[in-house]
């Protein structure tokens, strides 16, 4: 099956400085990416989706500014968390979307554990 | 506007039960509808997913029910386990994907 990295698996940062989340389809070729956050109990909150070569999309409430995406190849996509904020601590978790014919599929890598103090 | 209602919260079966969780949607425009299953501090992982042309489809334990007219489908572990024990998301596809709330499930041995 479709497998979808992320690197680091978890962080601990101060506060004011940057963070950058890698996002990586191992055998696949992935046009489109899906940024997510997670808080704890909760359900996944479409952040963003990031398509090869093109600008992000930003889900309504997201400030783009801080939270840069680039998806330079279609096999990778960044996520950095600037200016991170005790606030910005969550689960940040990337997805591929896979298309071959009908199939709809995303894949989701395994998360990344943030965490600002 | 919430897209997709999923019920219950939480559950709690014993082993060897039957655990059902449901998913409620709104967009008819909708044509993928999955489940995926989460273990704490990991990505979700698909678990069993459906095309609107069926009405059931079933993949060893796991099966999912899919009611056109009424937009809800919903999925049946059978015999579950402790290993079952996890967070259950609906996530209907269309141009966009909207995940469930969520249901935790807990397999008591």
């Amino acid at each position: 099956g479709a497998v979808v990295s992320q690197h680091p698996s978890w962080v601990i940062c101060k506060s004011g400085t940057s963070v950058k989340i890698e996002c990586r389809s191992l055998d696949f070729q992935a046009t489109t990416m899906f940024w997510y956050r997670q808080f704890p109990k909760q359900s996944l909150m479409l952040m963003a989706t990031s398509n090869e070569g093109s600008k992000a999309t930003y889900e309504q409430g997201v400030e783009k500014d801080k939270f840069l995406i680039n998806h330079a190849s279609l096999t990778l996509s960044t996520l950095t968390v600037t200016s991170a904020h005790p606030e910005d601590s969550s689960f940040y978790i990337c997805s591929a979307r896979l298309r071959e014919g009908l199939s709809n599929e995303q894949f989701f890598g395994p998360g990344t554990r943030l965490t600002v103090l | 506007q919430q897209q997709v209602k999923q019920s219950p919260q939480s559950l709690i079966v014993q082993k060897g039960g039957i655990s059902i969780i449901n998913c409620a949607y709104e967009n008819t425009a909708f044509d993928y509808f999955p489940w995926y299953q989460q273990f704490p501090g990991k990505g979700p992982a698909l678990l069993i997913a459906i095309r609107p042309d069926v009405s059931e489809k079933k993949e060893g334990r796991f099966t999912i029910s899919f009611n056109k007219s009424a937009k809800q489908f919903s999925l049946h572990i059978m015999d579950s386990q402790p290993g079952d024990s996890a967070t259950y998301f609906c996530a209907p596809v269309g141009n966009q994907f909207y995940f469930g709330t969520g249901t935790s499930l807990t397999v008591i041995p």
